[in-house]
């Protein structure tokens, strides 16, 4: 049963545009993370988020970034998408995170194409 | 620096059968956490079974098993008595004690025929 819960399920922007992608989970999870997922599959950490500490790849590019009310929900911001955005985003939760190997659970994604 | 390789793009099987993924990884650390997850058609990625390094016998959960084999750094997923819902993407990770970060393979594509 989903305990994980990403709106929207598909999105379809121009270049340019600024995006809001939304991320609940239900299991009471202490850390929650974005993934991005290409066309090839590959899965790449965008960020994590932990009791207020945030995460982040090194390698993501600064119009991302994750916005977190309380443990329960982290949304990913785009402010102005580029044609290699175009991806799925996935959501995931874990218990514990951090130093401690938990296992994750994922949303459904979202998918994002840019015109 | 930490890498997961699952050299097998695609593996075609006929149900009922069994079926070897491999996955190899390359870490310093002493002590690590192996995953194997499974994405589904609809997108959805779940956990299937997990092998801590320090564990020696080799993790079981329903019809999925492992393969550690710690020497040469593989963690090959069996699925026994395979179904037509076992088609899926099958991703291998491996997690540290050195750096928190989930490190992902490339995934395995696998399909099951009637």
């Amino acid at each position: 049963e989903t305990a994980v819960f990403q709106t929207p399920n598909y999105h379809v922007t121009q270049v340019g545009n600024e995006v809001s992608f939304n991320c609940k989970q239900t299991l009471g999870h202490d850390t929650m993370y974005w993934y991005k997922q290409d066309s090839k599959k590959l899965l790449k950490i965008m960020f994590s988020y932990n009791n207020k500490q945030l995460i982040v790849n090194e390698t993501v590019p600064r119009r991302f970034s994750p916005q977190s009310s309380d443990k329960a929900h982290l949304n990913l911001r785009i402010k102005s998408v580029e044609p290699e955005d175009s991806a799925v985003y996935l959501c995931a939760s874990s218990s514990l995170g951090g130093r401690y190997a938990e296992t994750l659970y994922f949303g459904s994604g979202t998918r994002l194409t840019v015109l | 620096a930490q890498k997961v390789t699952q050299t097998q793009t695609s593996i075609s099987v006929v149900e009922k059968t069994t079926v070897t993924m491999d996955c190899v990884y390359e870490t310093r650390d002493s002590s690590y956490f192996l995953f194997w997850y499974k994405q589904t058609a609809s997108g959805e990625i779940v956990f299937l079974i997990r092998q801590d390094s320090y564990k020696k016998e080799n993790a079981t959960v329903g019809h999925y098993s492992l393969n550690f084999q710690k020497p040469k750094s593989s963690i090959g997923l069996i699925i026994t008595a395979t179904q037509i819902e076992d088609s899926a993407v099958y991703f291998c990770a491996m997690r540290g004690d050195s750096n928190y970060q989930l490190i992902w393979g490339s995934g395995t594509k696998l399909i099951i025929k009637p």
